[in-house]
């Protein structure tokens, strides 16, 4: 374990659904960051987050919404996707943007 | 943007021998680099960083060397082994966030 668990690992969810993916870090971090990771690209940053405030989006769909409850947690609502965002979503934290470390991802596949 | 870049998709080597993955960046003001291994199903996993007032670091099995003169970055495993079969990624801190690389595939025959 990384100190940084999301759940769930798996998700197939259709374009109508609602979804949320969920990140929680045990680290002490002041920051935590969502990712996604698409086949033979590279990582993209979508949001990030330095003690709960909302401080980068990264021109991310309004189909993707975040939320920062508290510095331990934070979550990734979904809602009418597209087959496109098919791809790993990944959780890291950060303390000061040094120590970054990674959850094991959500495989979301959209149908 | 600025981008991170890698030279090689993949790199087959033999166990036992020494790997070295390359990585180019373009960002002159970047600080702090991080070079990452994902095994199939898990998340990055940090393996070393190295500040941009280094040019070499030094960890188990690895070392990381930074050249600034050129913007490039290189991972060597030593003995490699099966076990280090994964992508890697190298990373750079530009502007408080992280940007990552595509990814090289590593493959260690026995």
């Amino acid at each position: 374990e990384t100190g940084v668990t999301q759940t769930p690992r798996h998700l197939v969810m259709g374009m109508t659904n609602k979804k949320s993916l969920k990140c929680e870090q045990h680290l002490g971090h002041n920051a935590m960051y969502w990712y996604k990771q698409s086949a033979k690209k590279p990582l993209e940053l979508m949001f990030v987050y330095n003690f709960k405030e909302q401080t980068e989006n990264n021109s991310v769909p309004s189909r993707f919404s975040p939320e920062c409850p508290n510095s331990s947690h934070l979550f990734l609502h979904l809602h009418t996707l597209q087959p496109e965002d098919s791809a790993l979503y990944l959780c890291a934290s950060s303390q000061n943007d040094y120590g970054y470390t990674f959850g094991s991802g959500t495989r979301l596949t959209v149908v | 943007g600025e981008s991170v870049g890698l030279h090689l998709p993949t790199l087959s080597v033999q166990e036992g021998d020494n790997s070295i993955i390359n990585c180019a960046y373009s960002n002159s003001a970047s600080d702090y680099f991080i070079w990452y291994k994902q095994e199939s199903g898990k998340g990055p996993q940090f393996i070393i960083d190295i500040r941009s007032n280094m040019d070499k670091r030094q960890g188990q099995r690895v070392t990381v060397l930074l050249n600034k003169t050129v913007k490039h970055l290189s991972l060597q495993i030593a003995a490699t082994q099966p076990g280090d079969s994964a992508v890697y990624f190298c990373a750079e801190m530009g502007y408080s966030t992280l940007t990552f690389g595509k990814g090289t595939m590593l493959l260690v025959s026995p």
